[in-house]
């Protein structure tokens, strides 16, 4: 089936390190390929995409590159701030005949970035 | 420009209430999505719909209906509720090539 895999956290970081968050993924055809955040106490906002192999989605400072031939996405920057604390959702959906599936999500990795 | 608007945000039942959770969206979009969020689970889908009057069951369906009967909004609701469906319930919608809104969330807590 298809399926999402992420590195588990917490992940606890100094300000101003570098941040990688390693996601892989399962999925018979081509997906997209998303990273998720979610802030405390609120709902999932996109940090960035990737809709097909090679594409490198990018957003504050974030970056993912779609890797078809690892099946992976990971997530880095390369200077954490405090205000990136926050839990980080990788996700993919597939089209069917035309119709855009639904998201399929990882378990999310938990950051938190110490002055 | 509102997005996706959930209510309630916050509420408690008592084992075997039951309650309807609203999701409407002003985008227009065909795709509409229910989800619950459980610690260390990442986001399960419940139920989805594809168009109006249409619905399709998710991942954890079970204890949970839904109705599409207007294209803005979708309703999740819970017949008899139980401890198991305490959890964050999450609303979301979108476009063919216009990516995936997500509401902010319902905090639902069944003693």
């Amino acid at each position: 089936g298809n399926s999402v895999t992420q590195m588990e956290g917490p992940v606890t970081l100094s300000e101003e390190a570098f941040l990688t968050i390693n996601c892989t993924y399962t999925a018979t055809g081509y997906p997209s390929l998303f990273w998720y955040v979610q802030y405390p106490g609120e709902g999932l906002q996109l940090l960035l995409k990737a809709t097909k192999a090679d594409d490198k989605g990018s957003n504050k400072g974030f970056e993912a590159t779609y890797r078809k031939e690892t099946t992976s996405f990971h997530l880095e920057k390369g200077s954490v701030q405090v205000s990136d604390s926050a839990v980080y959702f990788c996700a993919l959906s597939l089209f069917y005949g035309g119709s855009q599936g639904n998201l399929i999500f990882g378990k999310g990795t938990k950051l938190s970035v110490k002055p | 420009n509102a997005g996706v608007t959930q209510t309630p945000k916050f509420r408690v039942l008592k084992t075997g209430q039951s309650m309807t959770l609203l999701c409407a969206q002003d985008m227009n979009h065909e795709y509409m999505y229910w989800y619950r969020q459980d610690p260390g689970m990442g986001l399960r889908l419940i139920h989805y719909s594809v168009g109006e009057g249409t619905t399709a069951k998710g991942e954890v369906p079970d204890g949970y209906n839904v109705s599409r009967l207007k294209k803005q909004n979708f309703l999740l609701g819970l017949e008899s509720a139980a401890p198991s469906q305490t959890s964050v319930y999450f609303c979301a919608s979108s476009q063919l090539g216009y990516g995936y809104t997500f509401g902010s969330g319902t905090r639902l807590t069944v003693v």
